[in-house]
């Protein structure tokens, strides 16, 4: 069936280092790709999207292009900031309303 | 505010006392569904709901129920609750569409003793 993988975390950075967060995905057809964040105590709330190959989605600094080639959706962002501390979920949504989620990378960012 | 709101965000609860946990949007969305996030798990779809009085299971339904009424509510009912529901609950709505947006409620933390 249609899955999601992510790296393990925590990923461990200092302030202003890149970020890469690797997504990929197993999928029928062609499904769209999201980015959500969960910030400390809340819900998640979307980050970014892409709906078909060589989409890029892009938000607050973030980026990840749909890779259908290599069925991936890496998150990446040039410079992260301690307010980027957060646990970030890959998901696809397979031609319906539904999402499928990857297990969540947590991200802490330090001065 | 355009918003999901769930109540209550923590519940401490013994095994067997049923209990509902309310879910409510204010943005006119027709589908909606319940999540549970456990560690290294992910977040997992329990049920889901495409319009009033239209609910279906998802992918880890046993020993929950829900209602679709009202658009507005879907209450997640947890009719005799067992150790192994322990876990946090998210309600999430949005429009009909694979490329529409989530919105989801801040959670609720359910420890069942």
């Amino acid at each position: 069936g249609d899955s999601v993988t992510q790296m393990e975390g925590p990923v461990t950075l200092s302030e202003e280092a890149f970020l890469t967060i690797n997504c990929t995905y197993t999928a029928t057809g062609y499904p769209s790709l999201f980015w959500y964040v969960q910030y400390p105590g809340e819900g998640l709330q979307l980050l970014l999207k892409a709906t078909k190959a060589d989409d890029k989605g892009s938000n607050k600094g973030f980026e990840a292009t749909y890779r259908k080639e290599t069925t991936s959706f890496h998150l990446e962002k040039g410079s992260v900031q301690v307010s980027d501390s957060a646990v970030y979920f890959c998901a696809l949504s397979p031609n319906t309303d539904k999402l499928i989620f990857g297990t969540g990378t947590r991200l802490q960012v330090f001065p | 505010e355009a918003q999901v709101t769930q109540n209550p965000r923590y519940l401490i609860t013994v095994t067997g006392k049923k209990l509902t946990v309310t879910c409510s949007q204010n943005m006119n969305h027709e589908y909606m569904s319940w999540y549970r996030q456990d560690p290294g798990l992910g977040l997992r779809q329990i049920y889901y709901s495409m319009n009033v009085e239209v609910t279906d299971k998802g992918d880890v339904p046993e020993g929950y129920k829900v209602s679709r009424k009202e658009k507005r509510n879907f209450p997640l009912i947890l009719e005799s609750p067992s150790p192994n529901q322990t876990s946090l609950y998210f309600c999430a709505s949005s429009f009909r569409g694979e490329n529409t947006e989530a919105f989801f409620g801040q959670g609720t933390r359910l420890t069942v003793v």
